[in-house]
């Protein structure tokens, strides 16, 4: 079993959709929790960060961490066709490298 | 700030050749990674630093790989000799070392094809 697992997509929706994206990870250790968002030829860029458990929302985007299931989510709310790209979970335990899932791509379709 | 510096963007090569890769890292930053990203096998960790200095390199394929950090602004990725099976996106990531920061900042990352 892979550390962290994310489902590849693709994942097409429709404009105004609520989008809701997923990993799942099997290293209890891990407490730091983050959602990056790389657009096709660039970089992947932070998203969202959330320590141990619980929810965060910023704007549009809400993540959510349940350390009991060992399973986090990015929800998308409202979404638009500049949200598509693909979005990577990423995790680690305190002092170690980040983790990253293999990351679901999104098309939000105008 | 301009960010993470990663050159060249691209690189095509044949087999067989060397192959380096550059990588400038945030100021003031004094964790350095290197990445590799695939379809198949997602963004892999490669190698990093803290304050210059590897501290992990078992990510890196094999002996053909190898990587240095002479100062705190400058990292190169060598792979020597090169095969079609490096070809990847290589990315270059940068952070400080922050018990409760983790924040990685990402270069664009090097196209690197090798025939």
């Amino acid at each position: 079993q892979k550390e962290v697992e994310q489902d590849p997509g693709p994942l097409s929706v429709p404009e105004g959709a609520i989008v809701s994206l997923n990993c799942t990870y099997s290293n209890s250790a891990f407490q730091y929790f983050m959602w990056y968002r790389q657009y096709s030829r660039k970089g992947p860029e932070l998203l969202m960060y959330t320590y141990s458990s619980g929810n965060k929302e910023d704007g549009r985007f809400t993540a959510q961490v349940d350390k009991s299931s060992k399973y986090i989510s990015l929800f998308i709310r409202d979404s638009q066709p500049s949200d598509s790209a693909t979005y990577l979970c990423a995790m680690s335990a305190a002092g170690t490298p980040l983790v990253f899932g293999k990351g679901t791509r999104l098309s939000v379709i105008a | 700030d301009a960010g993470v510096i990663q050159s060249p963007r691209h690189e095509v090569t044949e087999m067989g050749q060397e192959v380096t890769l550059r990588c400038k890292p945030i100021s003031g930053h004094n964790s350095l990674f290197w990445y590799r990203q695939t379809m198949m096998r997602g963004l892999e960790l490669l190698i990093y630093f803290n304050n210059n200095v590897p501290i992990d390199d078992s990510g890196m394929p094999e002996d053909r790989f190898s990587a240095k950090m002479p100062n705190a602004s400058f990292s190169t990725l060598k792979i020597q000799p090169s095969e079609p099976r490096d070809s990847a996106v290589y990315f270059c990531a940068s952070r400080i070392a922050d018990r409760f920061n983790e924040k990685l900042f990402f270069g664009s990352g090097t196209q690197l094809s090798v025939l």
